[in-house]
């Protein structure tokens, strides 16, 4: 089974650049999840999908990123413009969904520089 | 609201040796879950443990085991025969079956010196 997809794995954009990020879950699950990941933290939750809708954004920055998952299945976030500040890891997690397997799977991540 | 407190920042085992992770939580709910996760350098976070906050026993996965102890809100990760693969920042995350949310610790690096 193949595990959770995203591209691309390296980005070096200049600040106020947009930049956009991909991310395919694990089949069948329905739990998506964006995260942020600075140098030496731990994952920080951006939003949070269930199918196509999005239960919780409440940690997104909506000035400057938005995202997507239109079919309930990929997702795309997206940061427009850029800033310096924004220079970290970007996870995407999958998980069966609610009741049903609450462990979540990791993909790669991306790895964002503004320069 | 939920907290996860990591509070080694570093730690370094001897290889075959046995070293304990500690993580301590904050909530007020009774139904949860926790997880350690392991993060190689610029590499991807795998699952290592996880465990059902209902269940007493503690969970066992070959050489990595945890100490739950629910009144003390601990669970700390005991790997035993250290290898150097194993060296890698891990993560102790909370998940909350209220708000389906998740909450990680600051991590710790884990050194395996040969």
């Amino acid at each position: 089974e193949a595990g959770v997809v995203q591209s691309p794995r390296y980005k070096i954009i200049e600040k106020k650049q947009p930049v956009a990020f991909w991310c395919n879950p694990i089949s069948g699950h329905n739990t998506l999840y964006w995260y942020l990941q600075n140098l030496g933290q731990g994952p920080e939750l951006l939003i949070r999908y269930e199918n196509e809708e999005a239960v919780d954004d409440s940690q997104l920055p909506k000035d400057r990123f938005s995202a997507e998952r239109l079919k309930g299945v990929d997702s795309t976030l997206k940061i427009q413009p850029a800033e310096l500040g924004d220079s970290a890891v970007y996870l995407c997690a999958s998980s069966a969904g609610q009741g049903v397997q609450e462990t979540q799977y990791f993909g790669p991540g991306t790895r964002l520089l503004v320069l | 609201a939920q907290t996860v407190t990591q509070s080694q920042p570093e730690m370094s085992v001897q290889e075959a040796e046995t070293v304990t992770l500690s993580c301590t939580y904050d909530t007020s709910e009774s139904d949860y879950y926790l997880f350690w996760y392991k993060q190689p350098p610029s590499r991807q976070m795998i699952l290592v443990i996880r465990q059902e906050a209902y269940k007493q026993q503690n969970a066992t996965e070959n050489r990595f085991s945890v100490n739950f102890q629910k009144a003390a809100k601990s669970f700390s990760l005991k790997i035993s025969d250290s290898q150097l693969g194993d060296a890698a920042m891990y993560f102790c995350a909370y998940f909350s079956s209220g708000t389906y949310k998740y909450i990680f610790g600051t991590g710790t690096r884990l050194k395996v010196l040969a």
